[in-house]
């Protein structure tokens, strides 16, 4: 079975920097799409970006970007100006693209921004 | 556009007594999930369901039966409630196709006394 870590419970960085959160997963697969999903504390869950196991580039999407390193299984977020809105759990997640697509999350990683 | 809807938001129940979380979503997705999530623990997936009439177990199914009713409903239940099941629970839907998005109700925060 496929499972998604995030060894970093809770993250802090100061309100304009840079922060990277960190996830590994591991699979015997080769086609599968990757995600990082933000939880505010309104509960609801946000995509925040996506990429695809077959495609080389890392995805961008404004100020967040993921470094996607395949042979390795980790694919870490980058939040480029960090604000005060993008304070929330921040979930890795996993889907295999054959067979059952069964969605599978990592622990989370709280990330607070400090004014 | 509702998305995926989850009644009830809150419940508190008592040891052994049964409940169903109900999830309707209105955007004709085939794939339908529902998690628990518990600090430190993240989303953990309970059930699955690919289409209609179809369903398929997760990481944590004992103590949850699901019913995928139509293409728009997937409902969880539990039989007999334990403590150990005290948690917010996710319904999720997602179209079938590469890499899509998967959308999620506002959960169910429920407490088992």
């Amino acid at each position: 079975a496929q499972t998604v870590t995030q060894s970093q419970p809770e993250m802090s960085v100061q309100e304009a920097e840079t922060v990277t959160l960190s996830c590994t997963y591991d699979t015997s697969e080769s086609d599968y799409y990757l995600f990082w999903y933000k939880q505010p504390p309104s509960r609801q869950m946000i995509l925040v970006i996506r990429q695809e196991a077959y495609k080389q580039q890392n995805a961008t999407e404004n100020r967040f970007s993921v470094n996607f390193q395949k042979a390795a299984k980790s694919f870490s977020l980058k939040i480029s100006d960090s604000q005060l809105g993008d304070a929330a759990m921040y979930f890795c997640a996993y889907r295999s693209e054959t067979g059952a697509q069964k969605l599978v999350f990592g622990q989370g990683t709280r990330l607070t921004i400090n004014p | 556009n509702a998305g995926v809807t989850q009644t009830p938001k809150f419940q508190v129940l008592k040891t052994g007594q049964s409940m169903t979380l109900q999830c309707a979503q209105d955007m004709n997705h085939n794939s339908m999930y529902w998690y628990r999530q518990d600090p430190g623990m993240g989303l953990r997936l309970i059930y699955y369901s690919a289409s209609e009439g179809t369903t398929d177990k997760g990481e944590v199914p004992n103590g949850y039966n699901v019913s995928r009713l139509n293409k728009r409903e997937f409902s969880l239940r539990l039989e007999s409630a334990a403590p150990s099941q005290t948690s917010v629970y996710f319904c999720a839907s997602s179209a079938v196709g590469r890499g899509t998005e998967a959308f999620f109700g506002q959960g169910t925060r429920l407490t088992v006394v």
